[in-house]
């Protein structure tokens, strides 16, 4: 089945405490990306990468890093979490950067104390 | 990317077609209209997308008037499962991030 999938799907964590929330999908898609959601705001990009080893800011990079070392997997890396970053996070992928279909994953609803 | 403007709220009847606008006047002649929807806390799901012809698809009608400056996301027989949040957005094909607006949050009554 084609699926990006997300773990962990919850997390409760503590200030400064480095985490990573992993993104995989199994449709050899070049394209992927972050987005975080929080209420009034919508969903917002964070970052983004076109194919393995090119990512590139989005909206609101502050605060997190992305590595693409393979095709499939697509990691946002928090370095040390700050309660501001309590969001639900969502992972892309689509065939390209420009496709019309993208595809989420499933959520990853964060939250830090 | 072009602004789009879409009613808060709107309710339908299970059963019957849920016709669901969008006003997106300052659309240039390359961007597409796209609509994604999401249910509850789920990830967005794509819905349909056009340029200027209408489209159809297994899921919805997506109706865009002659000057391209609204379109009318169609959902012909509504059940339950179809309240949800759904997006109209407008983007370039090139472009890379989609632009969720606050969207239009759809309840189906039984």
């Amino acid at each position: 089945e084609a699926q990006v999938t997300q773990n962990p799907r919850y997390l409760i964590t503590v200030t400064g405490k480095k985490l990573t929330v992993t993104c995989s999908q199994n449709m050899n898609h070049e394209y992927m990306s972050w987005y975080r959601q929080d209420p009034g705001l919508g969903l917002r990009q964070i970052y983004y990468s076109m194919n393995v080893e090119v990512t590139d800011k989005g909206d609101v990079p502050e605060g997190y890093k992305v590595s693409r070392k393979e095709k499939r997997n697509f990691p946002l890396i928090l370095e040390s979490p700050s309660p501001n970053q309590t969001s639900l996070y969502f992972c892309a992928s689509s065939l390209e950067g420009g496709a019309h279909e993208q595809y989420f994953g499933p959520g990853t609803r964060l939250t830090v104390t | 990317d072009a602004k789009t403007t879409q009613p808060p709220s709107m309710d339908c009847a299970e059963g019957r077609a849920a016709n669901l606008p969008c006003n997106h006047s300052t659309i240039s002649g390359n961007e597409y209209v796209y609509w994604y929807r999401q249910i509850h806390s789920q990830g967005p799901q794509y819905i349909i997308h056009g340029l200027k012809n209408n489209e159809t698809n297994e899921m919805a009608s997506l109706i865009i008037t002659e000057d391209r400056k609204s379109s009318t996301l169609i959902l012909p027989h509504a059940t339950l499962r179809d309240t949800a949040v759904y997006y109209c957005i407008v983007r370039v094909y090139s472009g890379y991030a989609l632009n969720f607006g606050k969207g239009t949050s759809l309840l189906v009554t039984p």
